[in-house]
């Protein structure tokens, strides 16, 4: 089954222990990206990543870090948490359909700072 | 920069009525147009898309028009369903484009 996967799917833990959201794929797609959820702020990009080695920054990428080491494998690393980055956090695989990316979305992590 | 503007809910709904969510969006060029929906407790899905204007999207019987005069693509459906009960988002991307402007999405609720 097509999918995208992410780990764990509830995370609660405290400012400056570090993180990191687990991301994967099973379609070969070589986009794919990070999203946070805000009640009233929709999804805002985090980063993305065009291939593998090939990461930039998206809207709100402070205090974030990704890696892309292998096509299927996207983390999301906080490498000292705060409070501000409670939110619900999705990853998304990219492909191109005729003149449009189409996003697949994992089913979401839950990330509580305290 | 480019934009989506949702109508704010939560919308309430009675099973079978008629469903109409606004969404305008601002951009440069010509963009494409999606309407993405949220299940509870799930990731977002792609519900219908349109590339250019005048197309009209339609899925699960769910229908959306690109409408460029108006710069909108409001999305309807005839007659909702409790399982319709979901998150729906409007977004946009540049043509061609990777990068995927989302608005701050719509709560519908259906009461059988």
């Amino acid at each position: 089954e097509a999918q995208v996967t992410q780990n764990p799917r509830y995370l609660i833990t405290v400012t400056g222990k570090k993180l990191t959201v687990t991301c994967s794929q099973n379609m070969n797609h070589e986009y794919m990206s990070w999203y946070r959820q805000d009640p009233g702020l929709g999804l805002r990009q985090i980063y993305y990543s065009m291939n593998v080695e090939v990461t930039d920054k998206g809207d709100v990428p402070e205090g974030y870090k990704v890696s892309r080491k292998e096509k299927r494998n996207f983390p999301l690393i906080l490498e000292s948490p705060s409070p501000n980055q409670t939110s619900l956090y999705f990853c998304a695989s990219s492909v191109r359909q005729g003149e449009v990316y189409e996003q697949y979305f994992g089913p979401g992590t839950r990330l509580t700072v305290t | 920069g480019d934009s989506v503007t949702q109508m704010e809910g939560p919308v309430t709904l009675s099973e079978e009525a008629f469903l109409t969510i606004n969404c305008t969006y601002t951009a440069t060029g010509y963009p494409s147009l999606f309407w993405y929906v949220q299940y509870p407790g799930e990731g977002l899905q792609l519900l219908l898309k349109a590339t250019k204007a005048d197309d009209k999207g339609s899925n699960k019987g769910f229908e959306a028009t690109y409408r460029k005069e108006t710069t909108s693509f409001h999305l309807e459906k005839g007659s909702v369903q409790v399982s319709d009960s979901a998150v729906y988002f409007c977004a946009l991307s540049e043509a061609g484009g990777f990068k995927t402007i989302f608005g701050a999405g719509t709560r519908l609720f259906v009461k059988a």
